[in-house]
């Protein structure tokens, strides 16, 4: 059980172009999911919160209108990397978990590629 | 902000060999958890530990919540070359509260 599926798992796209990531939980319902960014070599870090039904709740220094997050329902949040630049390169994983009380279970990354 | 301290940063051990990571924080934890991460995939979910002073198996792997709250760490007995990959704790505050993650243990398994 507890199955986070994140599609694409990599993507290559031109410089200002916008990609979009999808993350669902297939086998649980997720009231919240979360958004990573992770660079080689090191440990993940927390982008953005996303609670179904409203509005995501980004980390310190994370631009809300470049990582644009929508959670439409219990089982899927997608994020928006908009105008991509090469710099938005990295390995992008998402999140979720059922309840408060319940661990995290993660999706198997998106590498995104920005030439 | 809340921090953990994860150690070793890396393992090269020999095939068989026992093999011991942990975290500290200097905050309190209500919930550690442990994940492992294979090259170019999301993190897996090994071992969840929600009180302190709590110790689970999952197969060869055994994580134990620290009486303090503060630390927790995790072993694999009799490691395999599967074994290889990084190692993430991942400590929570209050429940529902995002998780904090330690740097990282790579471990690497010569067989």
């Amino acid at each position: 059980g507890a199955v986070v599926s994140q599609h694409p798992s990599w993507v290559i796209c031109k410089s200002g172009t916008s990609v979009k990531i999808e993350c669902r939980s297939l086998d649980f319902q997720a009231t919240t999911m979360f958004w990573y960014r992770q660079f080689p070599k090191q440990s993940l870090m927390l982008m953005a919160t996303s609670n179904e039904g409203s509005k995501a709740t980004y980390e310190q220094g994370v631009e809300k209108d470049k990582f644009l997050i929508n959670h439409a329902s219990l089982t899927l949040s997608t994020l928006t990397v908009t105008s991509a630049h090469p710099e938005d390169s990295s390995f992008y994983i998402c999140s979720a978990r059922e309840s408060a009380y319940s661990p995290l279970h993660f999706g198997n990354g998106t590498r995104l590629t920005v030439t | 902000g809340q921090q953990l301290n994860q150690s070793p940063q890396s393992m090269f051990i020999q095939e068989g060999e026992d093999v011991s990571m942990n975290c500290t924080s200097s905050s309190i934890f209500n919930t550690w958890l442990w994940y492992k991460q294979d090259p170019g995939e999301g993190p897996v979910l090994l071992i969840a530990l929600y009180k302190a002073g709590e110790l689970t198996s999952n197969g060869r792997l055994t994580a134990q919540f620290g009486i303090t709250r503060k630390d927790s760490f995790l072993n694999i007995s009799a490691s395999i070359p599967s074994d290889v990959g990084i190692y993430f704790c991942a400590g929570q505050g209050e429940y529902g509260n995002k998780l904090v993650f330690g740097a990282g243990t790579i471990l690497r398994v010569k067989s």
